[in-house]
């Protein structure tokens, strides 16, 4: 069974600082993916990585795969209050078709 | 195009009812999915389709659970005898192809009293 480890999985910071989401899982994933929920919606995907390595931007968020598609990282730079959400990552295992395994969510709050 | 839509998007029922959720999703995806999100917890994948075959079903659809999707359209999702632990957002989702991008609903929120 493949698993997703999301941390910290409470964050609460004040608007301009810096955070960092790490997601973590000892399977390989085909790829990795970002979304943010919001309470009473759906999740909405952020982004995509699929190399191993690979850094995406995407404004102040920036997005890693790790070299050996394990593990994942967001950045929010200077965050703002309206970065404020439950952001998840979510993993295509070996069995493809967008079957995603989903960590346990990162709720961030950015204090005004 | 009004995305994919679900609904009702709140049921409340009493436990040993039955009850039906139906998500609508993007016109011309093919691939539509089923996730259960609990409290404090990421969705967890139940079952899809491609048109209207059901492709896979997760260990954690018990028999109680039941889903269609008759035309390749629309889909339904039933649970009989409700059980308080089915109390969840069930989200439905659609892509285009193996590779596109889901685009998630709104959920249906159920409580099982």
């Amino acid at each position: 069974t493949q698993l997703l480890e999301q941390s910290p999985q409470f964050l609460s910071i004040q608007e301009g600082e810096n955070l960092t989401v790490y997601c973590n899982s000892s399977s390989v994933f085909s790829s990795l993916q970002w979304y943010r929920q919001e309470p009473g919606e759906g999740p909405v995907l952020l982004v995509t990585v699929v190399t191993g390595g690979e850094v995406k931007k995407l404004k102040r968020l920036t997005f890693q795969f790790g070299d050996a598609r394990k593990d994942s990282s967001l950045h929010i730079t200077a965050a703002q209050p309206g970065d404020t959400g439950l952001y998840l990552c979510a993993g295509e295992g070996d069995q493809g078709a967008q079957k995603l395994v989903f960590g346990q969510g990162t709720r961030l709050t950015i204090n005004p | 195009d009004t995305g994919v839509s679900q609904d009702p998007r709140h049921k409340i029922t009493k436990r040993g009812q039955n009850v039906t959720f139906r998500c609508d999703p993007i016109s011309e995806h093919n691939r539509l999915y089923w996730y259960r999100q609990t409290l404090g917890q990421g969705p967890e994948f139940l079952t899809y389709f491609q048109n209207e075959a059901q492709l896979e079903k997760s260990r954690l659809l018990s028999d109680r659970f039941s889903a269609e999707r008759p035309k390749g359209s629309f889909s339904t999702l039933e649970i009989q005898r409700t059980e308080q632990g089915d109390s969840a957002m069930y989200l439905c989702a659609s892509s285009l192809g193996l590779f596109g991008e889901l685009f998630f609903g709104e959920g249906s929120r159920l409580t099982v009293l």
